[in-house]
């Protein structure tokens, strides 16, 4: 039972383009979601995250997107850099348990 | 200020013996976690702290899988005996407070690699 879906293994976008991952989940008691960040050989890292009371967040270069009705949020990095290639999680609570997709894995290239 | 410190960074044993991973949180840290991540899968919930007292292990294997965080500081995690499929890496965290919300990171370690052969 995966709560928590990254349906995109690996994305590849050129350097200076949007680069946007998606994630879905199916428990709509979900109240907050985050992105982490993860580089090889490192633990994963906060990112950015939204509460379901709103649909835009945004922190410089990265915004994330919920849509509740569609179950479904997405983080945009504008302008990608060689230096965000990595592994990305989408995450979810309700309570203080995070549920965790199984990540995507983005490619920044010159 | 320091992150999460964890070790050793990387074990191989063979299965049915035992090993164990130490973690130090972030100072003042109140809430532990330990996570599971098995290649090509997000991490895992096995269990969660808050002080020494635990706050969830409903996905911690027990006939296998203990922890502890006597001092509600430093915690270990064992495995006695590993099987094949404990390969994975252990990543510990710690926030705060308890409670995902805005202001309350969770930060996370460099993890514990474990290979059972």
């Amino acid at each position: 039972d995966q709560q928590v879906k990254q349906n995109s293994p690996s994305l590849s976008v050129q350097e200076g383009r949007i680069s946007i991952l998606n994630c879905d989940y199916t428990n709509s008691m979900f109240d907050y979601f985050l992105w982490y960040k993860k580089y090889p050989a490192e633990g994963p890292t906060f990112l950015i995250s939204i509460s379901s009371i709103k649909d835009k967040n945004e922190d410089g270069r990265f915004t994330v997107f919920l849509n509740k009705s569609a179950k479904h949020l997405s983080l945009h990095i504008v302008p990608s850099q060689p230096g965000d290639s990595a592994v990305y999680f989408c995450a979810a609570s309700n309570t203080d348990k995070l549920i965790f997709g199984t990540g995507t894995r983005l490619q920044v290239f010159p | 200020e320091a992150g999460v410190a964890q070790s050793p960074r990387y074990k191989i044993i063979e299965k049915r013996q035992s090993v164990a991973f130490w973690c130090n949180p972030i100072s003042g840290h109140a809430t532990l976690y330990w996570y599971q991540q098995i290649l090509g899968q997000g991490p895992k919930l096995l269990i969660q702290f808050q002080n020494n007292g635990v706050v969830d292990d409903s996905q911690l294997p027990k006939d296998r899988f203990s922890a502890e965080r006597l001092k509600g500081v430093d915690s270990t995690l064992k495995i006695q005996p590993a099987k094949l499929e404990d390969s994975a890496v252990y990543l510990c965290a710690s926030s705060l407070v308890r409670g995902i919300f805005s202001g309350n990171t969770i930060y996370f370690g460099e993890g514990s690699w474990l290979t059972v052969v």
